[in-house]
């Protein structure tokens, strides 16, 4: 079964330019969250979509955004970059979520730099 | 306000010798606790949970200890290997739906010295 899968793997862009990150969650997996792990601050959640609908949103500006598609993949879109911007997202899948206390399951994640 | 902390960004130990993870948290609300294991350019890999009815969960090498009266959580890994050289994060979740309901802690960088 293949694991979850996040394009591109890197990613250097320029101030207020925007960018778009893909997941492809794991076959079956309906739940789709993204984190932002910077160094010091672990991994910051930024929301959780399930059934093409956003479920909760963490504590980010409205320049992060998103969407699941009906085949559970998953974009991420984040607009008017900033150089704080720059971190690595992760996309995590799981069957339900974690009120079922389902293991997540990560990608590789996206390694942006905003310059 | 962090409520799950790692204050040991760092952790060397020697091959064979046990390893001990810690993490604090402040929310007595929470009712289960993770641990994931990352190594470089790779995703967070799930490794072990408790649940808070309990003080212990055992699964080969690993052993997660929680203290519900401290607030405190501990992964102990014995003995020690190379191939568990790699960041640890411990994580705690709220009653209820949604992944936001799961706060990471900073994460500890363990390094396994041959």
């Amino acid at each position: 079964k293949a694991g979850v899968t996040q394009t591109p793997r890197y990613l250097i862009k320029t101030r207020g330019q925007q960018v778009t990150l893909s997941c492809s969650p794991i076959s079956g997996h309906r739940s789709v969250s993204w984190y932002q792990q910077t160094p010091g601050q672990g991994l910051q959640f930024l929301f959780e979509y399930f059934s093409e609908t956003q479920r909760n949103k963490g504590n980010f500006p409205g320049r992060f955004s998103g969407r699941q598609f009906s085949n559970s993949r998953s974009e991420m879109n984040v607009s008017t970059l900033e150089l704080g911007d720059s971190a690595l997202y992760l996309c995590a899948s799981s069957l339900w979520d974690a009120a079922t206390n389902e293991k997540l399951f990560f990608g590789s994640g996206t390694q942006l730099s905003v310059l | 306000d962090q409520q799950v902390k790692q204050n040991s960004p760092s952790l060397s130990v020697q091959e064979g010798r046990i390893s001990i993870l810690n993490c604090d948290y402040t929310n007595s609300m929470f009712d289960y606790f993770l641990w994931y294991k990352k190594y470089p350019a790779e995703g967070p890999t799930f490794l072990i949970s408790i649940s808070s009815i309990k003080d212990k969960n055992e699964d080969g090498r690993f052993t997660v200890f929680l203290n519900k009266s401290a607030k405190h959580l501990s992964l102990h890994i014995v003995p020690s290997q190379p191939g568990d050289s790699a960041v640890y994060f411990c994580a705690a979740k709220l009653p209820g739906f949604g992944n936001e309901k799961l706060t990471f802690g900073t994460g500890t960088r363990l390094t396994i010295i041959p």
